[in-house]
């Protein structure tokens, strides 16, 4: 399983666009990149995942070099309430009938003050 | 649409007790997974069941049991309870091409 590196904390203001790296040197041939949200005393919540280039949804853009050795997600104009610690994650995403094995590291703490 | 359901949300054992942490999920998921995550740390998987009627061993297996009881219900069992397992214990499911739900977690204090 790809090893992952990102910043243990960042801080940011409200309306301003936030964007955490995540380092993945080992990452492999079939394995997809996840990103995580974790609010204090909730489980994780999913947010976003790809394999390459850019991917964006109603939260966020996950953006992915062509060498995959990293990936940064993107979070526009954050608010308070995306206060979080956010994790990124490396690992084959298996279908129909598979599963995965996801490896959470120590996330990133991002505070968003007013 | 409830998700991922745990029961309980809070408990406290005293050291050598025995408790199972359920989990029930109602969205037809195949894979199953149990996490404890300690104070200021990410999640460690603990164990994981690929589709009912199989379980294996994540990363920290040692003082637990499992049980994938239908396609619905994952337990987690510790037959003897010590504090180093004073944690917060989250469950997840997860569909075959997506991302993973977790529960609201377990609080469990051994003293």
């Amino acid at each position: 399983l790809a090893k992952t590196t990102q910043p243990i904390s960042m801080d940011s203001y409200e309306g301003q666009e936030v964007n955490i790296t995540c380092s993945h040197n080992n990452i492999a041939t079939n394995d997809y990149i996840t990103w995580y949200q974790q609010f204090p005393s909730q489980g994780p919540r999913f947010i976003i995942q790809g394999y390459k280039t850019k991917v964006t949804n109603e939260v966020a853009s996950l953006f992915i070099p062509a060498d995959r050795k990293s990936s940064t997600l993107s979070l526009p104009r954050v608010s308070l309430s995306d206060t979080a610690v956010y994790y990124c994650l490396v690992g084959v995403l298996l279908f129909s009938g598979g599963y995965n094995k996801l490896i959470f590291g120590a996330g990133t703490r991002l505070a968003v003050h007013p | 649409n409830a998700g991922v359901t745990q029961t309980p949300k809070f408990q406290v054992l005293k050291t050598g007790q025995s408790m199972t942490l359920q989990c029930a999920q109602d969205m037809n998921h195949n894979s199953m997974y149990w996490y404890r995550q300690d104070p200021g740390m990410g999640l460690r998987l603990i164990y994981y069941s690929a589709s009912e009627g199989t379980t294996d061993k994540g990363e920290v297996p040692n003082g637990y049991n499992v049980s994938r009881l239908n396609k619905r219900e994952f337990s987690l069992r510790l037959e003897s309870a010590a504090p180093s397992q004073t944690s917060v214990y989250f469950c997840a499911s997860r569909e075959d091409s997506g991302g993973y739900t977790f529960g609201s977690g377990t609080r469990l204090t051994v003293v």
